[in-house]
Parts: C-alpha cells; sequence; structure tokens
C-alpha cells in the first residue's frame, strides 16, 4: 500500500522567508502528485500538480518539484507572507481510484 | 460559483441513530468521492463513484453506504452511527475516472457521535 509522509508536521517561519515542505512516498509507480492547501475548518484547495512524466510545476510563489524515482517532492515557496499559514498537504495518485494522502505540515508565517 | 458543497456543516449524532450527508456539484464532473479525515491521518477514501449510477468501495467502506442517483450529486449514509465514524468528512468531485485533473474538494461535514 502507498505511504505518504510529509515531514515536519509543522513549522513556523518570519515573514518573507523562503521555504520548503517535503514529501515522500513508498511507491513510485504514480500517476501524479497534487499539492493542497487546507485552512481551519475549510476543505481542501488544490494548489500545483505535477504529471508522473513532469519533473516541476510552477504558480506564482509556488514551485513544486517530482522526483518519482527517489519518492520524493518538495513544495517551494517563496517570500512568505502571513496569508500562507495553512496545512499544506501531498497527495499521490496511483491508478486510476484513489488519492493516497499525507498528513499535512502546518505552517505559519510569522508577521 | 458554488463547486462542491456539502450539507450539514456540522453534525451530533447518538450511537445507533442513522443519517445522510449529502453533496452536490455544479461543475458538470463525472467522479466524485467522499473521503474521511481523522487527527494524526491522512484522507482516506470512503467510496467513490466513477460515473452517474455507479459506486465503489474505497479504502475504509465498512459502517457506510453511498448513493449516485443523479450526476451532481453523491449522498453518503451512516446505517448505525458509531463513535470511531466520529470525523470530518469531505466530498470531492473531479472531470472523469482516471483523469488528470485536480479533484474538487466541500468545506467538510464536521460529524460527532456521543
Amino acid at each position: 500500500k502507498q505511504e505518504v509522509t510529509q515531514i515536519p508536521a509543522a513549522l513556523s517561519v518570519p515573514e518573507g522567508e523562503n521555504l520548503v515542505l517535503n514529501c515522500s512516498f513508498t511507491d513510485s509507480a504514480i500517476y501524479n502528485l497534487q499539492w493542497f492547501r487546507q485552512d481551519p475548518g475549510k476543505g481542501l484547495t488544490s494548489l500545483l500538480l505535477i504529471q508522473s512524466s513532469q519533473r516541476e510545476q510552477t504558480s506564482g510563489r509556488l514551485n513544486a518539484s517530482l522526483d518519482k524515482s527517489s519518492g520524493r517532492s518538495t513544495l517551494y515557496i517563496a517570500a512568505s507572507q502571513p496569508g500562507d499559514s495553512a496545512t499544506y498537504l501531498c497527495a499521490v495518485k496511483t491508478g486510476a481510484n484513489n488519492l493516497f494522502f499525507g498528513t499535512g505540515t502546518r505552517l505559519t508565517v510569522i508577521p | 460559483n458554488a463547486g462542491v458543497t456539502q450539507t450539514p456543516k456540522f453534525q451530533v449524532l447518538k450511537t445507533g441513530q442513522s443519517m445522510t450527508l449529502q453533496c452536490a456539484q455544479d461543475m458538470n464532473h463525472n467522479s466524485m468521492y467522499w473521503y474521511r479525515q481523522d487527527p494524526g491521518m491522512g484522507l482516506r477514501l470512503i467510496y467513490y463513484s466513477a460515473s452517474e449510477g455507479t459506486t465503489d468501495k474505497g479504502e475504509v467502506p465498512d459502517g457506510y453506504n453511498v448513493s449516485r442517483l443523479k450526476k451532481q450529486n453523491f449522498l453518503l449514509g451512516l446505517e448505525s452511527a458509531a463513535p470511531s465514524q466520529t470525523s470530518v468528512y469531505f466530498c470531492a468531485s473531479t472531470s472523469s475516472w482516471g483523469s488528470n485533473q485536480p479533484q474538487h474538494f466541500g468545506d467538510g461535514t464536521r460529524l460527532s457521535i456521543l
């Protein structure tokens, strides 16, 4: 069974700092990897989706990379802002019918 | 721009009671999903529906049933609620089965079983 791990579980950084969130998965046979953002009491918002044939995706200040062979992905956030404070989840899609989620990294950006 | 709408947002039940969680999407998506989120665990798939009229079990289906009679609606039923079913339930949808499109999530239903 696919297992997805996110370390650290929580991270606090001062505003303006660049940061990296990590995601690792045990089975490299994936269709894609997604990064989500979850605000307290809310659902998940898709940030970036990297297909298995891709190495990275970018959206604004966010950049996600994928190294399938080593089972790793990173989410890079440039020039962090207090509004970036949230829990960030990664999920891998294996086969056609399931996303396997990590437990998330809770990010706090301190003004 | 509703997207995925879940009702109710909060619910408290007594052990043994039954209820139905409702999910509606207005994006004309073919595939819909029900997940539960528990502290310290990632979201886990309960049931999914690849298309209208079809449903299949996910990772943790025991104690639940589902219904997809209309394309825009996916219902999750608890037959006889148990405290272990206390959780946050999320509904999601995506354009088609097996696609590389992202899943869109509702805001969740927070369910407590006493």
